[in-house]
């Protein structure tokens, strides 16, 4: 069956510049993640979705950054007014359950911002 | 609070030869440990997990881990290593007791010379 996919895998932006970055959970997953991996670390936890409910934003870098998952399925990680600080690749997760014992990742959105 | 050490960055090991990704972890609750690998422009993918029972846990492509409370550990090892083991490698500790969110060391690179 289909994996978790992302859109787009590469986007590059200029300073100042809006992105949206989507994510495709794996069909009735319940549980979404989002990470960032900047070069040469590992994920980052940002933000947690269980169906559309946002229960954790804690990682969330600054308020340039939202995420929203209005129907439980897809999701899109918002960057208003993006820096260079936050090229990196962002990664999403799906889980069954609500637990994120067993997580899928997608491919990722590599972000570089000039 | 919880967090994840990975010694060494890089790890070179000659085809054939025993493979040891060490990882060593905090946490102020029972763990659950997590090792995960990453391909080149590819999400993460679980090769197994350490929450309860059996210290010694097995995963997928011959890998093992053992979970050592007296030395905060959850070493990676495989017997005999395979060009397609070349890859990054990850490992992560979320506290137990319904915590969701893990925290990912920096990884590991794993080269397998002929």
């Amino acid at each position: 069956g289909a994996g978790v996919s992302q859109s787009p895998r590469y986007k590059v932006a200029k300073r100042g510049q809006d992105v949206a970055l989507r994510c495709d959970p794996i069909s009735g997953h319940v549980s979404l993640f989002w990470y960032q991996q900047a070069l040469g670390q590992g994920p980052e936890f940002l933000t947690y979705f269980q169906n559309e409910a946002q229960l954790d934003k804690s990682g969330l870098p600054s308020d340039r950054f939202f995420a929203e998952r209005p129907e439980g399925s897809v999701s899109t990680l918002k960057i208003q007014r993006t820096q260079q600080e936050d090229s990196a690749v962002y990664l999403c997760a799906s889980s069954p359950t609500g637990s994120s014992n067993e997580q899928y990742f997608g491919p990722g959105t590599r972000l570089t911002v000039t | 609070a919880q967090s994840v050490t990975q010694l060494g960055s890089h790890v070179s090991v000659s085809e054939g030869a025993l493979v040891l990704l060490r990882c060593n972890y905090s946490s102020s609750v029972p763990p659950y440990l997590f090792w995960y690998v990453q391909y080149p422009n590819q999400g993460l993918q679980l090769l197994l997990k350490y929450t309860t029972g059996a210290t010694l846990v097995k995963g997928i492509n011959g890998f093992e881990a053992e979970f050592k409370k007296s030395e905060t550990s959850f070493h990676l090892t495989k017997p005999s290593a395979h060009m397609s083991d070349a890859a990054e490698y990850f490992c992560a500790v979320k506290e137990s007791g319904g915590s969701y969110i893990p925290t990912f060391g920096r990884g590991t690179s794993l080269i397998v010379h002929p």
